[in-house]
């Protein structure tokens, strides 16, 4: 079953904040974010283990609470690379197999 | 990263022709390959999972007559669309994992069929 995300779209002016909310079903084995510009593959942006780990790397972090089967993404000071359409994609143990929300499109302004 | 190459890249076939897409992991051997489709503004949708040297696992839904999946090494797994129609154009994306964590997905490659 596929994970929800929320919201479905934001749009956001240069410097501001976001969150983007992935929720599963399913017990999860681990939660991949990516981005997708437009016409483009799927950029890995990290994955987030079972374990209820938290992971950043610039100003892009993310949550993983695995009890409740959800995760967020951070995106604070947005910059204009930021926009695109960010998926989750949930894996539930079957050896990668990822199943993914569907989507959530992010719009940063100047 | 690892690297995972699909080609082509882009592709318009006539109705009625087939088509062969690759998918390649470039620097580490893939037991496993995945088979995604992704429809204008939807989200990804798998396809079928491809295993080295064994036949490839179709979701419910995904004709495994029309797509044929081989995985024939390590490095390498085709996905060829059979008899296409212009319901079939989409943009195909393959995925390969190495049994760890990560899946790395390759550049995708966007069908037309006219």
């Amino acid at each position: 079953q596929q994970p929800v995300q929320s919201p479905q779209a934001v749009i956001l002016r240069e410097g501001e904040d976001a969150v983007i909310n992935c929720s599963s079903s399913k017990a999860l084995y681990s939660v991949h974010w990516y981005r997708q510009k437009h016409g483009e593959a799927p950029v890995f942006l990290m994955i987030l283990l079972k374990g209820g780990e938290q992971k950043g790397h610039d100003k892009i972090s993310a949550s993983f609470n695995e009890k409740k089967q959800q995760s967020s993404l951070y995106l604070t000071a947005s910059q204009l690379s930021y926009s695109g359409t960010y998926f989750c994609g949930t894996d539930s143990g079957s050896a990668r197999q990822l199943t993914f929300g569907s989507g959530t499109q992010l719009t940063v302004l100047p | 990263g690892a690297v995972v190459s699909q080609h082509p890249s882009r592709v318009i076939c006539k109705s009625g022709t087939s088509v062969k897409i690759e998918c390649r992991s470039l620097d580490f051997q893939a037991t496993t390959m995945f088979w995604y489709r992704q429809f204008p503004k939807q989200s990804l949708m798998l396809m079928a999972t491809s295993n080295e040297g064994s036949k490839a696992t179709y979701e419910q839904g995904v004709e495994k007559d029309k797509f044929l999946i081989n995985h024939a090494s390590l490095t390498l797994s085709t996905l060829t669309v059979t008899s296409a129609h212009p319901e079939d154009s989409s943009f195909y994306i393959c995925s390969a994992s190495t049994g760890a964590a990560e899946a790395f997905f390759g550049q995708g490659t966007r069908l037309t069929v006219v």
